[in-house]
């Protein structure tokens, strides 16, 4: 079976800064997608930044990047230039097939 | 269209009543997807449909839970004799699934904040 760990309950980093959320996964398959979604305070899930796992670049958007380690399993985030509006929950998800599978969050804590 | 849509956004109930949640999906998608996030946790996939058509259900929680989609439009999701257990967010996610494509990217509604007293 597909899972999906985030092993930091809650990171926070100073405005501004850059802060690295972790995230391993283990997969069977052999072509799959990772995502990172931001989860606000009530508010909707929303897509970050997915990942081809057949690419070997490492997908970016703006301040978002992801370091993709495909053979230790491990999708990890960067948030470069952290602003408060990145306060949330942010989860790692893996594509299997018709479903996700969901690490259990990391809390991000923004400090001005 | 303005995206994924929930009803209700919350909804408070006492154990023992059926609960009945709606999701209208992004008009052109075919895939509807529901989740279950109980507080401190990752979504637990529940149950999708292709269109009119559920292609997944085993992980419904029990046989007191069920959906439907009978137009391939919205989706409603229905708990029978609600248990305090229930209490949780009831997510909605919408995808467009082209024919031999992996990818599948999918889009959230606000959820369903479900408390069983």
């Amino acid at each position: 079976a597909q899972t999906v760990t985030q092993s930091q309950p809650e990171m926070s980093v100073q405005e501004a800064e850059t802060v690295t959320l972790s995230c391993t996964y283990d997969t069977s398959e052999s072509d799959y997608y990772l995502f990172w979604y931001k989860q606000p305070p009530s508010r909707q899930m929303i897509l970050v930044i997915r990942q081809e796992a057949y690419k070997q670049q490492n997908a970016t958007e703006n301040r978002f990047s992801v370091n993709f380690q495909k053979a230790a399993k491990s999708f990890s985030l960067k948030i470069s230039d952290s602003q408060l509006g990145d306060a949330a929950m942010y989860f790692c998800a893996s594509d299997s097939n018709y479903q996700l599978i969901w690490g259990a969050g990391t809390k991000l804590i923004i400090k001005p | 269209d303005t995206g994924v849509s929930q009803d209700p956004r919350h909804k408070i109930t006492k154990r023992g009543q059926n609960v009945t949640f709606r999701c209208d999906p992004i008009s052109e998608h075919n895939r509807l997807y529901w989740y279950r996030q109980t507080l401190g946790q990752g979504p637990e996939f529940l149950t999708y449909f292709q269109n009119e058509a559920q292609l997944e259900k085993s992980r419904l929680l029990s046989d007191r839970f069920s959906a439907e989609r009978p137009k391939g439009s919205f989706s409603t999701l229905e708990i029978q004799r609600t248990e305090q257990g229930d209490s949780a967010m009831y997510l909605c996610a919408s995808s467009l699934q082209d024919p031999g494509t992996v990818y599948n990217e999918q889009f959230f509604g606000p959820g369903t904040r479900l408390t069983v007293l």
